[in-house]
């Protein structure tokens, strides 16, 4: 079944204590992309990757890192979490991204105290 | 930078009365697209639109795309208790690798 992994599905964590959000898709998709959803804002792009070795900041990337060493994978990375960073986190992926729509993960949800 | 507006950002009806919502921008798009997220779970999409005019339909659903490529919007006719949920319009600037641009969204209420 083609589909976007994301794990944890809840974490709960204290300030300053570093954090990965792993994500895997299985499509071969060459683009990946992670989103923050907060009431009232929606989704907004904090990384994405057009390929391996190929990473870009989306709207909102400060206190975030990401890496794309394998085509299938793309962690999100907090060093250093702050409550600013609670938030429900999305990762998707496409074929390219030209007019291919995203498939997006079940989603994690991230509580930092 | 690019910005979505998209409304209503949220809606109470009655099970079975017909909805709508749009999506304009003052930037134009080559693609527009438009996704549901039903709670707890990631968006899901519901319908592409390609070409300037486009209007396609998926079961309930229909979306257009709007002839000056700045706007869409998408209807959901009889509407019954699974469709509760957000509903997302989505933009693409161009034909070629670019990030997509999310409206915030409208959330859908039915009351029995």
């Amino acid at each position: 079944e083609a589909q976007v992994t994301q794990n944890p599905r809840y974490l709960i964590t204290v300030t300053g204590k570093k954090l990965t959000v792993t994500c895997s898709q299985n499509m071969n998709h060459e683009y990946m992309s992670w989103y923050r959803q907060d009431p009232g804002l929606g989704l907004r792009q904090i990384y994405y990757s057009m390929n391996v070795e190929v990473t870009d900041k989306g709207d909102v990337p400060e206190g975030y890192k990401v890496s794309r060493k394998e085509k299938r994978n793309f962690p999100l990375i907090l060093e250093s979490p702050s409550p600013n960073q609670t938030s429900l986190y999305f990762c998707a992926s496409a074929h390219g991204t030209g007019s291919s729509p995203l498939h997006f993960g079940n989603g994690t949800r991230l509580t930092v105290t | 930078g690019q910005q979505l507006n998209q409304s209503p950002q949220s809606m109470f009806i009655q099970e079975g009365e017909d909805v709508s919502m749009n999506c304009t921008s003052s930037s134009i798009f080559n693609t527009w697209l438009w996704y549901k997220q039903d709670p707890g779970e990631g968006p899901v999409l519901l319908i592409a639109l390609y070409k300037a005019g486009e209007l396609t339909s998926n079961g309930r659903l229909t979306a257009q795309f709007g002839i000056t490529r700045k706007d869409s919007f998408l209807n959901i006719s009889a509407s019954i208790p699974s469709d509760v949920g957000i509903y997302f319009c989505a933009g693409q600037l161009t034909n070629r690798d670019d990030k997509i641009i999310f409206g915030k969204g409208t959330r859908l209420h039915i009351l029995p």
